[in-house]
């Protein structure tokens, strides 16, 4: 497909760990990131990585990359309240292109 | 982490205004760019620079115009808004080749009567 996408919305419980998935549309991008985005402010850098790894993990954070299925989850463990903001994976190199291509976003709410 | 500024945060203005929507980035990154993002959460690129005097459209047509005149700083223009132009407006940076992360700053929420 020609957008990268993710789910519109989460819901988990404070504590419980929340997976968030991606799509993304071209095996040779280089690069995927993940940001997060709280209400009012800009996006976020929270980590990325490089195409030709499976995993990558950053304390709470979990990077999972399926690059045949051009799929990315984060993970994150022990979500907390301060997680709840809207997150969007994007890509570098779509398409031969030097730019960044964005997923749609999702929105987590922490719940306690 | 980038340090990269916005001004202003809001801005409230009647049709017909010109306006100009600032951005500034103090860690000396080649790249800029302005993002248009919608109520539905997309973002998308508006305009970008690979440094002075380089200036580039996006993959969104806008109407606003932007220079590149000083390596830390990337002005977005509107000649004449029109509600349409009402929108979250986020600039950002990167200087790192290769892995090419974009660090942004806080966005200008631009509201058109």
């Amino acid at each position: 497909g020609e957008d990268v996408e993710q789910s519109l919305f989460l819901s988990v419980r404070e504590g419980d760990s929340s997976v968030i998935n991606c799509t993304y549309t071209d095996s040779s991008s280089t690069y995927l990131y993940w940001y997060k985005q709280e209400p009012g402010a800009g996006l976020q850098l929270l980590t990325y990585i490089f195409s030709n790894m499976d995993m990558k993990q950053d304390q709470r954070l979990t990077v999972l990359l399926n690059k045949k299925d051009k799929h990315l989850s984060l993970r994150i463990a022990d979500t907390q309240t301060g997680d709840s903001a809207i997150y969007f994976c994007a890509e570098w190199g779509a398409g031969g292109g030097n730019k960044l291509t964005f997923g749609t976003g999702t929105q987590l709410k922490v719940e306690l | 982490e980038a340090d990269i500024y916005q001004t202003p945060r809001y801005l409230v203005i009647g049709t017909g205004k010109k306006i100009t929507l600032e951005c500034s980035q103090t860690m000396g990154h080649d790249k800029m760019y302005w993002y248009q993002q919608d109520p539905g959460m997309e973002l998308h690129l508006i305009h970008y620079s690979y440094g002075v005097n380089s200036t580039e459209k996006g993959d969104l047509s806008s109407e606003s115009t932007v220079s590149r005149i000083r390596t830390e700083h990337f002005p977005l223009t509107l000649e004449s808004a029109r509600p349409s132009h009402t929108s979250q407006y986020l600039c950002a940076s990167s200087g790192r080749p290769g892995v090419n992360e974009q660090f942004f700053g806080p966005g200008t929420r631009l509201t058109v009567l």
